[in-house]
């Protein structure tokens, strides 16, 4: 089954706590995004990555770190979460167009 | 800034009714448009998509329009049915071909409420 897995799904954690969310694709896709969702505002592009080792700017890349060592994972790191990076957060993957996106994960940083 | 909007932040309609959520975009340079539903508690899924080449397409139950004309774009799904009931987005690509996930902008979504 085609899937893109994001863990944790939920995470309660402090400001300045490093903390990485995962994201794997199992659909051999070359494009892989991050994305944030907020009330109001939509979903904002974080970052994307092109394929391995190519990675670019979102609109909101801010506060936000990703690498892209392996096609199938690609991870979102917050190097020091802050209280305005709570947000529900979702990876996508696609082969050409249109995104398959994973079930989210909920951060929350007190 | 958000190049694509959604007209009514809600939509209520009678379960077997159709319903028509509407988009309208800015970026006359758009060549690619989706529809995605988003469940509670899920990711946005795809829906149906359309070039703009095509002014109509059609998928199971539902039908997306596109007017470049006025920059807008509608989805229909006929029969609506409980589970019909989620955010609506839709995202266009301004980049056409060059895109992925990467090139899309999205709305701020229609939560469609269905009436029994």
């Amino acid at each position: 089954e085609a899937q893109v897995t994001q863990n944790p799904r939920y995470l309660i954690t402090v400001t300045g706590k490093k903390l990485t969310v995962t994201c794997s694709q199992n659909m051999n896709h070359e494009y892989m995004s991050w994305y944030r969702q907020d009330p109001g505002l939509g979903l904002r592009q974080i970052y994307y990555s092109m394929n391995v080792e190519v990675t670019d700017k979102g609109d909101v890349p801010e506060g936000y770190k990703v690498s892209r060592k392996e096609k199938r994972n690609f991870p979102l790191i917050l190097e020091s979460p802050s209280p305005n990076q709570t947000s529900l957060y979702f990876c996508a993957s696609s082969l050409s167009w249109a995104g398959h996106f994973g079930d989210g994960t909920r951060l929350s940083i007190l | 800034g958000e190049s694509v909007g959604l007209h009514l932040p809600t939509l209520s309609v009678q379960e077997g009714d159709n319903s028509i959520i509407n988009c309208a975009y800015s970026n006359s340079a758009s060549d690619y448009f989706i529809w995605y539903k988003q469940e509670s508690g899920k990711g946005p899924q795809f829906i149906i998509d359309i070039r703009s080449n095509m002014d109509k397409r059609q998928g199971q139950r539902v039908t997306v329009l596109l007017n470049k004309t006025v920059k807008h774009l509608s989805l229909q799904i006929a029969a609506t049915q409980p589970g019909d009931s989620a955010v609506y987005f839709c995202a266009e690509n301004p980049w056409g071909s060059g895109g992925g996930a990467d090139g899309l902008t999205f709305g701020k979504g229609t939560h469609l409420i269905i009436q029994p």
